[in-house]
């Protein structure tokens, strides 16, 4: 039962041009969504968040949208650069009150940006 | 700021050898992680430490796993004994509270069991 998909496990995009990574959820409860970039040999870093009463959070060259009826979010970088060629996660969280929270991971999607 | 510790780095162990892993977190941070990220998958929680004790362990192999975090500081997964299917990379991730969804990893100790 995967609650988190992401389709596409690798995309390819020219250096300066727009990077659309995509992800899917099942579970309707999930009310915090995160994006984690991995780099070869290194765990996955941080990148950009979104709580579920927004639609759209961004921060410099990554903006993340959130479509909650069609339980969709995407990860747009604008413009792509060659290091931001890594392997993108995708994870959503559901929050028990503030005692807990299990962060959901995707399967990931790697980028590789071409200069 | 440190980041989260993992040792060793790279382990190759025999198929029903017993395998341990280190981790110390970022110093502050109450909620410690192990996930086991498996080749082509995502990672995958194991193991949740809220200071010393357990907050979600529901996805542990308790027959052949077990971890620690004594003082509520350094934590120790160990797996006893091993299987082929444990090969994976497993990640050790902290953060300053449970709620928070924000986690810092380290970088992982990747198994291999032949």
């Amino acid at each position: 039962d995967q609650q988190v998909k992401q389709n596409s496990p690798s995309l390819s995009v020219q250096e300066g041009r727009i990077s659309i990574l995509n992800c899917d959820y099942t579970n309707s409860m999930f009310d915090y969504f995160l994006w984690y970039k991995k780099y070869p040999a290194e765990g996955p870093t941080f990148l950009i968040s979104i709580s579920s009463i927004k639609d759209k959070n961004e921060d410099g060259r990554f903006t993340v949208f959130l479509n909650k009826s069609a339980k969709h979010l995407s990860l747009h970088i604008v413009p792509s650069q060659p290091g931001d060629s890594a392997v993108y996660f995708c994870a959503a969280s559901q929050n028990y009150g503030g005692a807990t929270n299990k962060l959901i991971f995707g399967t990931g999607t790697l980028l590789a940006v071409q200069p | 700021e440190a980041g989260v510790a993992q040792s060793p780095r790279y382990k190759i162990i025999e198929k029903r050898q017993s395998v341990a892993f280190w981790c110390n977190p970022i110093s502050g941070h109450a909620t410690l992680y192990w996930y086991q990220q498996i080749l082509g998958q995502g990672p995958k929680l194991l193991i949740q430490f809220q200071n010393n004790g357990v907050v979600d362990d529901s996805q542990l192999p308790k027959d052949r796993f077990s971890a620690e975090r004594l003082k509520g500081v350094d934590s120790t997964l160990k797996i006893q004994p091993a299987k082929l299917e444990d090969s994976a990379v497993y990640l050790c991730a902290s953060s300053l509270s449970a709620g928070d969804e924000k986690l810092f990893f380290g970088s992982g100790t990747q198994l291999s069991v032949l």
